[in-house]
Order: structure tokens, then C-alpha cells, then sequence
């Protein structure tokens, strides 16, 4: 069955600061691998995808995830952590249809 | 160009009536998918729609439905509604099917089943 985990339920970094969020995955294939952010009351806005080739992907905003075959994880980075990140962010996969994980909330302190 | 816009924004509901919740795709986008997300379940896929076919379906019960019309617009109908029904429905549109198709998000209704 296909899982998706995000063991970070809540992140505090300081502004400035980096940033690592988890997400590992169990699925019968590579899937397809994504990171969503949701600030509040809004949708999901798309940050980065991974499909296939080159293991680290960069998208918008500055972050940057690496996809880890052996470990199934597709942890997001980002060097600085601005006070304009402050959000939830989820991590996908899937093949057909997307399969969520129950996201990670991250605050930042000035 | 406009994003993918979803109607109403909000949605307050008695337990047993029904409702239908609207989205309109980035003009260009023919394929449409729906998801649900709740504090306890987090985001689960609802069903997608293509050229008004469903292709694919989540773990839902049939009161949940959905069609697409000619224009690629679409509509989800929840039936009997429940109080754990209370959700943010998001739709989300692409240009095909597929996930390599990037999916854009709306901004979701929110409905509340009292």
C-alpha cells in the first residue's frame, strides 16, 4: 500500500536559519515525487517535482529537495528560512494520483 | 491567465441535505481532480475527471460524485451530507491527464456540516 510520512508534524527555526523537512515514502515503484506548500486558507502551490535523472531538484523560492532511492526519502532544503516561509508543507507521491503525507507545519521567528 | 477558481468559497450545511461545489480549470486544462482534506485524514484524492470521463477514483463512498462538462468545468456533489464531511475540498487542474502534467491548485471551499 502506498504511504507517504512527514515525521515532523511542527517545525520553529529562526529567520535565517536552514532548513531540512522529512518525507519518506512506501510505494511499489519510483513514483513520481512533490512538494506542496499551503499558506493559510489558500491551496497548494507547487515548490518542486522530481520524475526522474538528476537526484537533487531545485524549485521555487530557493528550496531544493534530494530524492534518496535507498533510503525512499525526497527531504526539501533551504539554506535561509525567511519569515515569508512560514507555512505547511506537504510532501506527495504517486503515479496516477497523488497520495499526501499529513504535512509538516513550520514557523519561523524573527 | 486566471487560475483554477473554485465556487463558493465557503459553504455552511446541515446534516442530510446535499451540495455542489463548482470548479473552473485554467482555460486550456481539460483534466480535473478533486481532493478532501481534514485535520484527521489530511489530503486524500477524490476522483479525477478528463474530456467529462472519470478515470480515476479514490476510497470515497458513493455519496460523493462528480462530473465534467464540455468546457472542462466541474462539479462535485456530496450527498446526505455528514458531519465529517466538514472539509476543504480543493480542485486541482492540468492539461492532461498524467502527473508529470503539473497540477494547479484552487483555493478551495470550505464546507461546514452542522
Amino acid at each position: 500500500a502506498q504511504s507517504v510520512t512527514q515525521p515532523d508534524i511542527h517545525i520553529t527555526v529562526s529567520e535565517g536559519a536552514s532548513l531540512e523537512l522529512r518525507c519518506n515514502y512506501s510505494y511499489g515503484a519510483t513514483p513520481y515525487l512533490f512538494w506542496y506548500v499551503q499558506s493559510p486558507g489558500q491551496g497548494l502551490q507547487l515548490l518542486l517535482k522530481y520524475f526522474s535523472g538528476d537526484t537533487l531538484v531545485q524549485g521555487i523560492k530557493g528550496f531544493e529537495a534530494e530524492f534518496k532511492r535507498s533510503q525512499s526519502s525526497f527531504n526539501l532544503r533551504k539554506p535561509s528560512v525567511h519569515w515569508s516561509d512560514a507555512a505547511e508543507y506537504f510532501c506527495a507521491v504517486g503515479a496516477e494520483n497523488l497520495f499526501f503525507g499529513t504535512g509538516t507545519r513550520l514557523t519561523v521567528i524573527p | 491567465k486566471a487560475g483554477v477558481t473554485q465556487t463558493p468559497r465557503y459553504l455552511i450545511k446541515t446534516r442530510g441535505q446535499q451540495v455542489t461545489l463548482s470548479c473552473s480549470p485554467i482555460s486550456g486544462h481539460r483534466s480535473v481532480s478533486w481532493y478532501q482534506q481534514t485535520p484527521g485524514q489530511g489530503l486524500q484524492f477524490l476522483f479525477e475527471y478528463f474530456s467529462e470521463t472519470q478515470r480515476n477514483k479514490g476510497n470515497f463512498p458513493g455519496r460523493f460524485s462528480g462530473r465534467q462538462f464540455s468546457n472542462s468545468r466541474s462539479e462535485m456533489n456530496v450527498s446526505t451530507l455528514e458531519l465529517g464531511d466538514s472539509a476543504l475540498y480543493l480542485c486541482a487542474s492540468s492539461l492532461v491527464p498524467g502527473l508529470e502534467n503539473i497540477q494547479y491548485f484552487g483555493a478551495g471551499t470550505r464546507l461546514s456540516v452542522l
